[in-house]
């Protein structure tokens, strides 16, 4: 099974860099995902890690330890259409969800 | 890209009645779909995996008998709230996997029984 937290809560200014960190404990490991998901909405995938390091899309980079089961999202030059909800998740032979950073960007 | 087509979005349901939802994979065949349920302000949890051709494994706590999860072809899964009541309100989203790592969620479906 997997283990997967993260905080629950972060606040930000719009402009500025917000990373939301994740730890997970995997029986078996096949990728570490990030998704957005806006209220009321399906989550829309963000990144994949399989292999350590970072990977850079646009404003939004994931990182991942394998080693030491660690992951993060970083967030750059936040929107206010960036509030949201992000998930991490751990993939096995199926994804398991951890419960979700709720970002708020004020003005 | 992969296309998961999930219907109805929403639907109101009188208790005791059943509900079914169905989930498509338009341009790919999903030979494993995943049933979720999340509450408000909570996570996505995982509530059954569907196999084409086999039975659901359900997850810990998940009733295999009230939740009907049906895959009969590489690109449809049903899932069905049987005897649905106010406490089954949720929203419940489908995911089909198409190879290791790409999982593509649907829209989600907004039941709520009263």
């Amino acid at each position: 099974g997997q283990n997967i937290d993260q905080p629950t809560e972060m606040t930000a200014t719009e402009g500025a860099i917000v990373q939301i960190n994740c730890t997970y404990q995997t029986s078996g490991f096949n990728g570490l995902f990030w998704y957005q998901q806006h209220a009321g909405e399906a989550p829309t995938f963000l990144s994949y890690n399989v292999l350590d390091g970072l990977e850079e899309k646009g404003r939004f980079s994931s990182f991942l330890s394998r080693s030491k089961g660690y992951s993060y999202l970083l967030l750059k030059e936040l929107q206010m259409k960036d509030s949201a909800s992000y998930l991490c998740a751990g993939a096995d032979y199926k994804l398991s969800f951890g419960a979700g950073t709720t970002v708020t960007v004020r003005a | 890209g992969a296309v998961v087509s999930q219907h109805p979005s929403w639907v109101i349901c009188k208790s005791g009645t059943s509900v079914k939802i169905e989930c498509r994979s338009l341009d790919f065949q999903a030979t494993t779909m995943f049933w979720y349920r999340q509450f408000p302000k909570q996570s996505l949890m995982l509530m059954a995996t569907s196999n084409e051709g086999s039975k659901a494994t359900y997850e810990q706590g998940v009733e295999k008998d009230k939740f009907l999860i049906n895959h009969a072809s590489l690109t449809l899964s049903t899932l069905t709230v049987t005897s649905a009541h106010p406490e089954d309100s949720s929203f419940y989203i489908c995911s089909a996997r198409e190879g290791l790592d790409g999982y593509t969620f649907g829209s989600g479906t907004r039941l709520t029984v009263v």
